[in-house]
Order: structure tokens, then sequence, then C-alpha cells
């Protein structure tokens, strides 16, 4: 099963406007990731936040991590068209090395 | 710095047949990771090597294998292949353990199984 799970299952928005998409998890984690990955393609890494940040910055992206709700979001202020793409949060648990993934945010943006 | 490459990109086969990918890190890089992404199943962990060692594995069963070199490069390889397998493989490599720091996905490999 999934620890992380992004929400909602897909968003489609103007360009122009903010998009926020949401990532929940079980467990307690070291970290969390944001991935994206453009149709059929291999994911880029968009952001890492450790368990004792609780907000990152990276140009238009902002990600909060409330580890008390176990949730993370990923806000992408000012989308533009070549945002669109699917956005994953991978999760690494305290007793695991292994990354975990969640099923991902469809996000479209129209021009 | 190059890239992580993937080859080939593209593969069909036929059930029971075996297939091996092959993975080139990003020079330095001496872990490497392997998923399988499917739309029912999302990504999937597979195993992770790191200088030469399986460090970890996934919930797979043992017909999915995998080794890496003393230059980093990795293959992994599935045996008596299934239709399940057909799918997206995807390797990443990064400096050190995948789950706590940045990996860098290849474009991977479209494996169709007929």
């Amino acid at each position: 099963s999934q620890q992380g799970e992004e929400d909602p299952q897909a968003l489609s928005i103007q360009e122009g406007e903010n998009a926020t998409m949401n990532c929940s998890y079980k467990t307690s984690i070291n970290n969390l990731q944001w991935y994206r990955q453009n149709s059929g393609r291999g994911l880029v890494h968009l952001i890492l936040i450790r368990s004792n940040e609780r907000e990152k910055h990276s140009g238009r992206l902002r990600v909060t991590l409330d580890t008390s709700k176990k949730s993370s979001s990923l806000l992408i202020t000012a989308s533009r068209a070549a945002d669109t793409a699917s956005y994953f949060c991978a999760t690494a648990s305290g007793g695991s090395y292994i990354p975990t993934f969640g099923r991902g945010t469809s996000l479209i943006v129209h021009p | 710095k190059a890239g992580v490459t993937q080859t080939p990109r593209y593969l069909i086969k036929t059930r029971g047949q075996q297939v091996t990918l092959s993975c080139s890190p990003i020079s330095g890089h001496r872990s490497v990771s392997w998923y399988q992404q499917t739309p029912g199943q999302g990504l999937q962990f597979l195993f992770e090597y790191f200088s030469e060692t399986q460090r970890n594995k996934g919930n797979f069963p043992g017909r999915f294998s995998g080794r890496q070199f003393s230059n980093s490069r990795s293959e992994m390889n599935v045996s008596t292949l299934e239709l399940g397998d057909s799918a997206l493989y995807l390797c990443a490599s990064s400096l050190g353990t995948s789950a706590y720091n940045e990996q860098f996905f290849g474009p991977g490999t479209r494996l169709t199984v007929l």
C-alpha cells in the first residue's frame, strides 16, 4: 500500500492561477520529497523537506510540512502551461530505507 | 554532467522470455535504484544498489533481479516474463541512499509483454 497519498487526483486550472496539491502519509517520516513527471518520462526532483522543517521554497514552488497532521502541501504560484505534469510525493519512514511514492496528482494548466 | 541514461528505451517481448535493462548513473553517484511504474500500481520500488551491493529490496518476486558493477552501472533482469510485467521501468541515481537523498531519474525503459 502507498505510504503517501496525493490529493486531488487531478487538477485543472488556467495559466496564472495557483495550484495546490496535498500529500498525506500514515507513519512518521524522516523526510518528504516532491517530484514532477511529464507524460511517460522520468521524474524530476523538486524539493526535499526534512521532518524538522516546516516550509521550503524553490522559485515558484512552496512546500509545507505538518508532521502533527502527517501531511504536506505543494503550492505552485503563477502556474504556466509548462507546469502541466503529474506530481508525486515520496516519503522515507523512520525505520525504512525504501522511498515510497504516492499515486500522484495530475495537473493540467490551460494556456 | 550527463544525466542518467537507460537502454533500451523501448522493448517488446513475449511471455516466458527474459529481459535485461541497463542503467548508467550520473558520474560520482554510487546508489542506483529501480522502480516499476504502472497505471494500476503506480510507482513501486524494486531494489537499490550501493557500491555493488543490494541494499534494499521491494516486494517483488524473485524473477526480478539486478546487479551493479564497479563503475556503478546497473542492470536489472526479469525472467519468465508475464503480461503484468508490462510497465515503465525507471532507474534513479543518487549520491547516498535513495530514501534520504535527491534522486535523479532516467527517461525509463518501456517494456511491453505480449
